[in-house]
Order: structure tokens, then C-alpha cells, then sequence
């Protein structure tokens, strides 16, 4: 069965520490692989995507994700995170045949100062 | 670009009560979709829509209808509400390849 999971439902750094968002999924082929941001009473927004090739994908406000197949992971991570990356954070991977957002349960991301 | 309108922001409604909740999109996307989000338990889809005029049930849609009358907009009811029910509903429009959400309905039942 196709899932996501995102195993730490909080996750606490100080200002300018690196960033690691733990996302792990199960499908029976490559997926297309997205992270989405949430910002307070806001929609989704999308940070980055994968769909094939270069498994490290860059995106907006300096985020990266690194596909493996072989651990069937999709980790978001960030250098130097800044106080407005307070946000919840969701890994989704897309059904190939309809299309539809599988998403998992969310990491609620606060910075310290 | 494009925005993904949804109204009412907020809805309060009364335990059994039928509630409408209402998507407009002008990406000119062929697909939509409503998404449950309650705490904790990340995205879950209700409905979907690949073109006007078509439904297709999600994982949730037992509890809801919906309506695609036009290609811009997409429309949930909630059937009858249960009290105490605190959820976020969020849509969506999308390309062949990423999916554009709203800001959300955020309901409450009394």
C-alpha cells in the first residue's frame, strides 16, 4: 500500500542551526515526491518536487531534499534556519494513475532564538 | 498565475445541519480536489474532479457530497455535521504535475 510517513511530529532547532525533516514513504515504483509548507491559518504551499535524475532537488528559501531509493526516504533539510521557517511541514507523494496527494501526518517545525 | 479562492473562511454550523462549502480557481486547471486536514493526522482526501461534471470518492467521502458544475469551481457539502467536529478543508486545483491549494474553511459544529 502506498503511504507516507513522517516520524517526528515536533521538531525544535535554534535560529541559524541546521535542519533535518525526517519524511519516509512506500510505493511500488519511483514517486513523484513533494515537501509542502503550511504557514498559520494559510494553505499549502509548495517548497520542492522530485520526479526523477539529480535525487538532491533544491527549492525555495534555501531547502533541499536527497532521494534514496534504496531507503525509500525524502528528507528535507535547510543549513541555517531562520525564525520565519516556523511552519508545519508535509511530505506527499503523488499517485501516478489519479493523480491524488498522499500525505503524511505533518512536522510541526518551531525555532528557538 | 493563479489563486484558489475558497468562502466561506469560517463556518460554524449546528449538529445535523447541511454545510456548503465553496472553491473557485482561475489557474483553468482540469482537476480539483478537497482535502479533510485535522490535527495530527495530515491531509486526507474526500473528493476529487477530473473535468466538469465529474465526481470521483477519495479516501473520506462517506459523511459528504460534492458538486463540479463549471471547470473553475468545486463545491463540498457536508451531509449532516457531527457535533463537536473541528476540521480544516482545503482545496486544490492542479496541472499535470503539481497541485495549487486554498487557504482553507476552517468549520466548527456546536
Amino acid at each position: 500500500a502506498q503511504s507516507v510517513t513522517q516520524p517526528d511530529a515536533r521538531v525544535t532547532v535554534s535560529e541559524g542551526a541546521s535542519l533535518q525533516l525526517r519524511c519516509k514513504y512506500s510505493y511500488s515504483a519511483t514517486p513523484y515526491l513533494f515537501w509542502y509548507v503550511q504557514y498559520p491559518r494559510q494553505g499549502l504551499q509548495l517548497l520542492l518536487k522530485y520526479y526523477s535524475g539529480d535525487p538532491v532537488v533544491q527549492g525555495v528559501n534555501s531547502f533541499e531534499a536527497e532521494f534514496s531509493k534504496s531507503n525509500s526516504s525524502f528528507h528535507l533539510q535547510k543549513a541555517s534556519v531562520h525564525w520565519s521557517d516556523s511552519a508545519v511541514y508535509f511530505c506527499a507523494l503523488r499517485d501516478y494513475n489519479q493523480g491524488k496527494l498522499i500525505f503524511g501526518q505533518g512536522t510541526k517545525l518551531s525555532i528557538k532564538p | 498565475g493563479g489563486i484558489i479562492t475558497q468562502t466561506p473562511k469560517f463556518l460554524i454550523g449546528q449538529e445535523g445541519q447541511k454545510l456548503t462549502l465553496k472553491c473557485q480557481q482561475n489557474f483553468n486547471h482540469d482537476t480539483m480536489y478537497w482535502y479533510r486536514q485535522d490535527s495530527g493526522k495530515g491531509l486526507r482526501l474526500i473528493y476529487y474532479s477530473i473535468t466538469e461534471n465529474d465526481l470521483q470518492k477519495g479516501d473520506l467521502s462517506e459523511g459528504y457530497d460534492a458538486s463540479r458544475e463549471k471547470k473553475s469551481s468545486f463545491s463540498l457539502t457536508v451531509t449532516s455535521a457531527q457535533k463537536n467536529e473541528m476540521a480544516v478543508f482545503l482545496c486544490a486545483s492542479s496541472d499535470r504535475a503539481e497541485q495549487y491549494f486554498g487557504p482553507g474553511t476552517r468549520l466548527t459544529v456546536l
